[in-house]
């Protein structure tokens, strides 16, 4: 069975610090993993995905995500964020060994960048 | 390239009533699926196709139906509204030849019954 779970509902960050949103995941096998972002009144947009590799991931806009298989997470970072990084995203993963066609989405977390 | 289209963008339904929601996908893709996003409950798979002529339940499948009759099209088709169906519907594309691809989504479908 593939889950995914991301804890914080809201992430709050000041315009030019780091941000990190943050995604565990539980899989029988292999984990690929998602990331999109949702901006107000629009369909989700594709960021960047984990398949295998280099456990550092780099995306669109400039986020990034880290794969850390010990601790079965795979957070969303950006070194420093903009007010027009605010919006809602969303951590995705299929299972490799036996998952679905669909991967399973997280409840999403919207992040707030404040002036 | 138009991506994936949803249709209509807004709807009201009076409970009882039937529609179809409209999903069109001009990229050649072979799975298909939709979802309903609804405050905090995330994306949940509604119904999801791997190609046409096959067609799956998702997580939250009752009260809906589809069909894939043509690779482009994945119509979700509501056969008796309720208030509990009220959400914003997304339909969802992705290229086959790899499990592993990133989904393609439409612009949704804001559905209100009453």
């Amino acid at each position: 069975a593939q889950s995914v779970a991301q804890p914080e509902d809201q992430v709050n960050v000041a315009e030019g610090n780091p941000l990190t949103v943050k995604c565990t995941y539980s899989v029988s096998g292999n984990p690929y993993l998602f990331w999109y972002v949702q901006y107000p009144n629009r369909g989700l947009q594709f960021l960047l995905k984990y398949i295998t590799g280099d456990n550092l991931v780099k995306g669109s806009y400039g986020f990034e995500a880290e794969f850390n298989k010990s601790q079965t997470s795979f957070h969303l970072k950006k070194p420093s964020a903009l007010v027009s990084d605010s919006a809602l995203y969303f951590c995705a993963v299929r299972d490799g060994l036996g998952g679905s066609y669909i991967p399973t989405f997280g409840r999403g977390t919207s992040l707030i960048v404040h002036p | 390239n138009a991506g994936v289209t949803q249709t209509p963008k807004f709807q009201v339904l009076k409970t009882g009533q039937s529609m179809t929601l409209q999903c069109a996908q001009d990229m050649n893709h072979e799975y298909m699926s939709w979802y309903r996003q609804d405050p905090g409950m995330g994306l949940r798979l509604i119904h999801y196709s791997v190609g046409a002529g096959i067609t799956d339940q998702g997580e939250v499948p009752n009260g809906y139906n589809v069909s894939r009759s043509t690779t482009e099209d994945f119509p979700l088709r509501l056969l008796s509204a309720a208030p509990s169906q009220t959400s914003v519907y997304f339909c969802a594309s992705r290229i086959k030849g790899g499990l592993n691809t990133e989904a393609f989504f439409g612009q949704g479908t804001r559905l209100t019954v009453v």
